[in-house]
């Protein structure tokens, strides 16, 4: 079974661009995370979506930050524009079940840097 | 409000050594403690969750409600064991982690 993907792996951009980081989370899964670990700190949660809707946007930063998950299936994750301080991993997480019972599942990370 | 404590950024023991990797939380409610391990170009992967009260890779790890820990403990550590580990918190009823600032483990030969 393919686990989470996530798209790209790497990205540098300049301060003021855009750019939109994918996730696919496992088949099935409903619950799609994403998290974000900024060099030195703690990873911390961004959001969560229960298919297609917000479940929980609470550590979204600001609204730089644009997430959706269109049709419950891949989520976008779009910066706009993009400060030097957004650098750092983003992981995309999915899961399936009630809470307390489920496992989320991570992705490999997408590195943004931000010059 | 919650927050998770990894107070060891780096912890560096010899192979067959005991490895204790120290977990603090603080959360007033009832809490679900989990590990979480990134290996070498490889992805955050669950190792062990409290209420499963159970043994991966050797590795244990006890809630301690009164001192509110979760320490993760292996009695004899491998050169594999090398890696980043999580320790995370979830509140009950959410869906979210809280993790700490993690803690390399680096076992050496």
């Amino acid at each position: 079974e393919a686990g989470v993907t996530q798209f790209p792996s790497h990205s540098v951009i300049e301060k003021g661009q855009t750019v939109t980081l994918r996730c696919d989370p496992i088949s099935g899964h409903d619950n799609l995370y994403w998290y974000r670990r900024v060099m030195g700190k703690e990873i911390k949660f961004l959001l969560h979506f229960v298919k297609e809707s917000k479940q929980d946007e609470s550590g979204m930063p600001n609204n730089r930050f644009l997430a959706e998950r269109t049709g419950g299936t891949y989520s976008t994750l779009k910066v706009q524009p993009a400060e030097l301080e957004d650098s750092g991993v983003y992981f995309c997480a999915s899961s399936q079940g009630r809470v307390g019972q489920e496992t989320q599942y991570f992705g490999p990370g997408t590195r943004l840097l931000v010059l | 409000a919650q927050r998770v404590t990894q107070p060891e950024k780096l912890l560096s023991v010899f192979k067959g050594a005991p490895v204790e990797l120290k977990c603090n939380y603080s959360y007033s409610g009832s809490p679900e403690l989990f590990w979480y391990v990134q290996y070498s170009r490889q992805r955050l992967q669950l190792l062990l969750r409290h209420i499963s009260r159970e043994s991966i890779k050797g590795f244990t790890a006890d809630l301690n409600k009164g001192e509110t820990s979760f320490h993760l403990k292996k009695p004899f550590a491998q050169e594999e064991d090398s890696a980043m580990y999580y320790c995370a918190l979830r509140t009950s009823g959410t869906y979210k982690y809280i993790f700490g600032t993690g803690t390399r483990l680096k076992v050496l030969a």
